[in-house]
């Protein structure tokens, strides 16, 4: 069945650790996203990527890091720069090349919940 | 810059009943709008999406519709069951490939 998978389901941080966050998609899709969402809030983006080894920051980018080296994968790093990193996490995915891109459907996984200890 | 929003922010109905979820938009350039469902903890499913050029879309018991114009849409769930229960986002794509996410309303059905 093709879907995303992210993982960890659930990760716990010391302050000062570096975390990432994987996100592996297999619909073949061009573009991957990276959503934070808080209680009560709308899903803010954090990157993007629209083709593999590129990227663009979201509107809250600072303190995360990304890659995407292969069209598969789009890990996110949560450093320790983030002040406020305790969240869910959401990674999702869209054809934005060819016939298919008509619909520009949105594609999420299932999320991870980070919380800083 | 678009705003997308969803009121109420919780609902709660008595099973059987049918219901409309509303999704207000301030842009009317978009490229489509997307319902999405989403359970406790969980990641966010797709339920329907409409295309610009449409007026509405079905699914079993859900049918959503789109007014450009007046910059709204709603999701509309017939003969709610429990396991409706569940929060119900709205996004737009608009047409510079952005975007935009309501905060959701919250069901509840109640047996």
């Amino acid at each position: 069945d093709g879907g995303i998978t992210q993982s960890p389901k659930y990760l716990f941080r010391k302050e000062g650790q570096n975390v990432t966050l994987s996100c592996e998609q297999n619909l073949n899709h061009d573009a991957m996203y990276w959503y934070r969402q808080d209680p009560g809030q709308g899903l803010r983006l954090i990157y993007y990527s629209q083709i593999v080894n590129d990227f663009q920051k979201g509107d809250i980018a600072e303190g995360y890091s990304v890659s995407r080296e292969k069209k598969e994968s789009f890990p996110l790093t949560v450093t320790s720069a983030q002040k406020n990193p305790t969240a869910f996490y959401l990674c999702a995915s869209s054809i934005e090349w060819g016939l298919a891109a008509t619909t520009g459907e949105l594609f999420f996984g299932e999320g991870s919940r980070l919380t800083v200890l | 810059k678009q705003e997308v929003t969803q009121i109420p922010a919780a609902l709660s109905v008595p099973e059987g009943e049918n219901l409309v979820l509303n999704c207000s938009f301030t842009d009317s350039a978009i490229y489509n709008l997307q319902w999405f469902r989403q359970d406790p903890g969980k990641g966010l499913t797709s339920l329907l999406l409409i295309q610009s050029s449409q007026r509405e879309q079905t699914s079993g018991r859900l049918n959503a519709s789109l007014d450009k114009s007046s910059g709204r849409s709603t999701l509309y769930i017939a003969a709610s069951q429990p396991g409706d229960s569940a929060t119900y986002l709205c996004a737009l794509k608009n047409t510079g490939n952005q975007f935009y996410f309501g905060t959701g309303t919250s069901l509840t059905v109640i047996p």
